[in-house]
């Protein structure tokens, strides 16, 4: 089955402890980004990547880092959290639009849901 | 900055009604436009999506509608059922297509 697996689901951290979510596709699809969704302003584009080795900034990346070593694996990494962090995050994989013609869009991963006290 | 700007936030239909929610982005370069429904507690899952070089899409009781000049695309749902009571966002692709700017969302409630 065509998926974006994400994991943990639910996590609760303390300010300033290093955390890790992880998000792997198996679509062989070349582009992955990350997400946060908060209550009134949609989804936010934190980063995103091309392929392996390259990523971007979304719109809003401060605080968080990203690696894409694998084609398949798209960590998110938050080295220090804070409380502005609490929020639901989603990995998502598409086609590369750089492409070509085709359907760009979104899988998205099942989310995961952080507070950080 | 580019933007993405959706309307209305909340709307309410009588089932058997049509639904129809519309957004306006800011950058002229924009090629592509996805629709996605949120239900309560679950991932965005794309139901539609247009290129910039279409006008119109439909597929069953959606239809997406595009109008490059004034830089505006709504998501026409017919005939609704309860169902489709979620939130939709619709989002733009920018930048060469690699950034995505969404929309706030729209709830949908679909009254039986």
């Amino acid at each position: 089955e065509a998926q974006v697996t994400q994991n943990p689901r639910y996590l609760i951290t303390v300010t300033g402890k290093k955390l890790t979510v992880t998000c792997s596709q198996n679509m062989n699809h070349e582009y992955m980004s990350w997400y946060r969704q908060d209550p009134g302003l949609g989804l936010r584009q934190i980063y995103y990547s091309m392929n392996v080795e390259v990523t971007d900034k979304g719109d809003v990346p401060e605080g968080y880092k990203v690696s894409r070593k694998e084609k398949r694996n798209f960590p998110l990494i938050l080295e220090s959290p804070s409380p502005n962090q609490t929020s639901l995050y989603f990995c998502a994989s598409s086609l590369s639009p750089g492409q070509g013609a085709g359907n760009y869009g979104y899988t998205f991963g099942s989310g995961t849901r952080l507070t950080v006290v | 900055g580019e933007n993405v700007e959706q309307h209305p936030s909340t709307l309410s239909v009588q089932e058997g009604d049509s639904a129809v929610i519309k957004c306006t982005y800011s950058d002229s370069a924009s090629n592509y436009f996805p629709w996605y429904k949120q239900e309560l507690g679950k991932r965005p899952q794309l139901i539609i999506d247009i290129r910039s070089n279409v006008g119109e899409k439909k597929d069953q009781r959606i239809a997406v509608t595009l109008n490059k000049t004034a830089k505006h695309f709504s998501l026409h749902i017919t005939e609704t059922q309860p169902e489709d009571s979620a939130v939709y966002f619709c989002a733009a692709y920018i930048g060469g297509g690699f950034k995505t700017i969404f929309g706030a969302g729209t709830r949908l409630f679909v009254k039986a």
